[in-house]
């Protein structure tokens, strides 16, 4: 069974463009996060989508995020305009529906650079 | 505060040895929690669960304290292949009906030498 993945990989972007990202969670899982780590810190939540629905957006930074999940499959981040403090690595998560915890499968990550 | 408190290390282990660490988290009413690896540039990986009556899956050993608020991880006959950032990862209290938000910690450095 195909993992969660990610793409890209890397992306190195200038201040002030856009980038979106996308996540494809591991089929049939409702649950969909966001995380992110940037320089020197712990990875910090982002956002937790269950199906299309946003169920908790409390750590989306600021509204240059935008996060998406039109039909509850796959997902995308758009960062727009891009600052320089958006730069590190964007971890996506997929988990089954469930009202306990569920393993939550992480993705490889998408490296972002801002420069 | 952070909300989950972890010394970064690294710690060197000789291989075959035994290595402990700790994690503190802040919020006294958190569900569950967890030990996570993290190779180097890989995705975290869910390492156990970490139960109050402690829990064991082979050289592994999580113990989870409420009162104190810690939660830690033994590793025994340390492998070249343990040789990771082992991350604690708190689930907080639901507000919703829905949502398993982690919370992580910076994660402990373990270096495992021949």
């Amino acid at each position: 069974e195909a993992g969660v993945t990610q793409f890209p990989s890397h992306s190195v972007i200038e201040k002030g463009q856009t980038v979106t990202l996308r996540c494809d969670p591991i089929s049939g899982h409702d649950n969909l996060y966001w995380y992110r780590r940037v320089m020197g810190k712990e990875i910090k939540f982002l956002l937790h989508f269950v199906k299309e629905s946003k169920q908790d957006e409390s750590g989306m930074p600021n509204n240059r995020f935008l996060a998406e999940r039109t039909g509850g499959t796959y997902s995308t981040l758009k960062v727009q305009p891009a600052e320089l403090e958006d730069s590190g690595v964007y971890f996506c998560a997929s988990s089954q529906e469930s009202i306990s915890y569920n393993e939550q499968f992480f993705g490889p990550g998408t490296r972002l650079t801002v420069l | 505060r952070k909300e989950v408190e972890q010394d970064p290390g690294p710690f060197n282990v000789p291989e075959g040895a035994t290595v402990a660490f700790n994690c503190t988290y802040s919020n006294s009413a958190s569900q569950s929690f967890f030990w996570y690896r993290q190779d180097c540039r890989k995705e975290p990986k869910l390492l156990m669960s970490v139960y109050s009556s402690g829990n064991e899956d082979g050289r592994f050993t999580a113990q989870l304290n409420r009162a104190s608020q810690y939660i830690s991880l033994l590793i025994r006959d340390s492998k070249l292949s343990d040789s990771a950032t082992y991350l604690c990862v708190v689930n907080p209290p639901r507000i919703k009906a829905a949502g398993n938000k982690l919370t992580f910690g910076g994660g402990t450095r373990v270096l495992v030498k021949p």
